[in-house]
Formats: C-alpha cells, sequence, structure tokens
C-alpha cells in the first residue's frame, strides 16, 4: 500500500513569512502527527489529529497550528517564520497514536 | 521534567561484532517504549513497541528489552546494512508537556555504523 507522502519535499522561505505543509496518511489511518527534527533538538512532537480534531500538543508556541479534513490529510502551518524554524519537518500516520507510527520522507524548511 | 537520553551517542562496530544500545526515561505512568530506525534523508521507521518491565521484542537481528527505567536495543551479529540511527521514544500518561492527554517524548539517537 502507499505509504505516507508529504509535500512539498524542500522549501525556503524569509523571515516573517509563514508556510503550510501537507500530509497524506496511508489510506484507512486516521490519526496525523506531526514533528520537528533539527541536529540541536532532536525529533519533536508537535501535535496529534484525530477525525479532524486535536487530541494532543507538545510544548511549542502558537505560531505552529495544524488541521485535518475529513479525508483524514492534514496540514500544518507556521507563521511569522523565524531563524530557528529551519528543520525538517515530519509527518507520520497510524491507527492509534502513537502505536506504529509510519513517517514521510519530510519536508525539509529552510528560513533565511 | 520527563527525559529520555540515549546512549552512546555514535557506535562504530565491525560487522558481525555485537552490542547493546541504551534509552534511559525518567517519566511517570510510562504507557509504552518505541524504538525506531532512521535512514539518511528518511522519516523514522518503526521497529518495536515494548510496553512494561521485563517485555522482550525481537526482529531479525535485533532485540529490545524493557527494565522499569531503561530499553536495551541488542544487536546481534551487525551487516552493514544496520547501519542507521536508532531512537527510541517514551509514551508517557497525563498532560504532554505543552497540553493534551498524552505525552511522547523522543531521545536524541544513537548514530550507528556498521564497518564491513
Amino acid at each position: 500500500k502507499a505509504g505516507v507522502t508529504q509535500t512539498p519535499r524542500y522549501l525556503i522561505k524569509t523571515r516573517g513569512q509563514q508556510v503550510t505543509l501537507s500530509c497524506s496518511p496511508i489510506s484507512g489511518h486516521r490519526s496525523v502527527s506531526w514533528y520537528q527534527q533539527t541536529p540541536g533538538q532532536g525529533l519533536q512532537f508537535l501535535f496529534e489529529y484525530f477525525s479532524e480534531t486535536q487530541r494532543n500538543k507538545g510544548n511549542f508556541p502558537g505560531r505552529f497550528s495544524g488541521r485535518q479534513f475529513s479525508n483524514s490529510r492534514s496540514e500544518m502551518n507556521v507563521s511569522t517564520l523565524e531563524l530557528g524554524d529551519s528543520a525538517l519537518y515530519l509527518c507520520a500516520s497510524s491507527r492509534q497514536f502513537p502505536y506504529e507510527q509510519y513517517f514521510g520522507p519530510g519536508t525539509r524548511l529552510t528560513v533565511t | 521534567e520527563d527525559q529520555v537520553t540515549q546512549s552512546p551517542e555514535a557506535l562504530r562496530l565491525q560487522e558481525g561484532e555485537s552490542s547493546s544500545l541504551n534509552c534511559s526515561y525518567t517519566v511517570s505512568g510510562l504507557r509504552g517504549l518505541f524504538w525506531y530506525r532512521q535512514d539518511p534523508g528518511k522519516g523514522p521507521e518503526f521497529l518495536f513497541t515494548l510496553y512494561s518491565a521485563g517485555e522482550e521484542k525481537e526482529k531479525e537481528r535485533l532485540k529490545a528489552t524493557l527494565t522499569k527505567k531503561e530499553s536495551f536495543l541488542h544487536i546481534t551479529a551487525p551487516k552493514p546494512e544496520d547501519s542507521a540511527t536508532y531512537l527510541c521514544a517514551v509514551h508517557f500518561l497525563g498532560a504532554g508537556s505543552g497540553g493534551g492527554a498524552d505525552g511522547l517524548t523522543f531521545g536524541k539517537g544513537t548514530h550507528l555504523i556498521i564497518q564491513p
């Protein structure tokens, strides 16, 4: 079956702009979660959505937000970008968070 | 503060040289511990879930074990294709650090290189 897909794969933005990342989960998976990965902090949990509702949230500022659509596809938005937001953003899908999550290839965001 | 620490940060082994990776945690209300493998340029790949102390899981050359304070990933007779970064993550009860029903914290990983 098709894996988790993320678009775009690479993105370059300027400080102060906003960005939207997209994630399509594995068919049948209703839970989608988002992560930020940096060399310094490692992999950090942002939030998780299930049936269009945010159920769990990590320790990130309100500039980071997301949503999930009725077909389980999810988007993540970061507003007022800062240089420190440069990272690999990963999404993962599963039948039940956080068990046996399948990760996408990630979106590499560079903020200049 | 809930923490997950992995050691060593990096490990270089000869092909066939068995070893263990460590994941120690300080969380209250452990609900599960996960091991993932991540190859360069890719997202993590799920390996194991462990739920309670004493539990063990095996897959090919990998064996994961869990105690009340730590988990080990044992690699037996590794091959070059086992080279990757191995991540552990802890799922715990109660409010996550930012709110919500559950928390999920990853360690920073062990970068494993198996030389032929």
